[in-house]
């Protein structure tokens, strides 16, 4: 199994401001995964994150608006840039060491 | 792209009742998974169906896949107020464990 952190928990934030989430993973895994799940919806996936590479987006992100950071196999960082009420969300990382896919709590993110 | 409906979207039901949510999709999956989510917490995987016609048995929760890995659903006997939640099905295509996530079923048991 994996246990997964997320910094923050919850956040508001005001428009145009930026906001970095935190995700930690107790075990190295190759690839991570970032989700978002707005308000009454199911998940999104935003992109995979590779240690070592580029992060892979979803038809519908890019990397301007969510930059991701990988520096190694237990961590990596979503920004939401340029935040807007359209942001609003939960914001869930995930990882998938054998087969399985954890997630974490999420961020639930409040743009005003 | 790929899509996988649930149904129904909301259920109200009373401790004791019998349930059954299906999903939906014109796409074959590798595998399909179910989750349920509480508020304020990740999904939580529940079971991972793999083959064809696969029946799979968790407690009170029975899960079947479709023979052509197309379709899934999730039957819940005697339902009880501890298994209120959103639940999810998630279709994965075998590349690099990326899941196609379900519309979300939202369930609710009284008492």
């Amino acid at each position: 199994s994996a246990v997964i952190s997320q910094k923050p928990s919850r956040d508001i934030c005001q428009r145009g401001t930026s906001l970095t989430i935190q995700c930690q993973v107790d075990s190295q895994v190759t690839m991570m995964f970032w989700y978002r799940q707005q308000p009454g919806q199911s998940l999104t996936l935003i992109a995979t994150a590779n240690q070592g590479s580029e992060a892979t987006y979803e038809s519908g992100f890019v990397i301007d608006k969510f930059p991701i950071s990988r520096p190694n196999l237990t961590f990596s960082t979503l920004t939401v840039s340029n935040m807007s009420p359209e942001d609003s969300s939960i914001y869930l990382c995930s990882v998938a060491p054998v087969n399985t896919q954890y997630f974490g709590p999420g961020t639930r993110l409040t743009v005003l | 792209t790929q899509l996988l409906e649930q149904s129904p979207q909301f259920l109200s039901i009373q401790e004791g009742e019998n349930l059954t949510v299906y999903c939906n999709s014109s796409s074959v999956f590798s595998s399909l998974q179910w989750y349920r989510q509480e508020p304020g917490e990740g999904p939580v995987l529940l079971v991972t169906v793999v083959t064809g016609g696969e029946v799979k048995k968790l407690k009170r929760l029975t899960f079947q896949f479709g023979d052509a890995r197309k379709d899934s659903s999730l039957h819940i006997t005697a339902a009880q107020p501890g298994d209120t939640g959103l639940y999810l099905c998630a279709g994965e295509t075998g590349t690099a464990s990326k899941l196609t996530f379900g519309t979300g079923t939202r369930l609710q048991v009284t008492l």
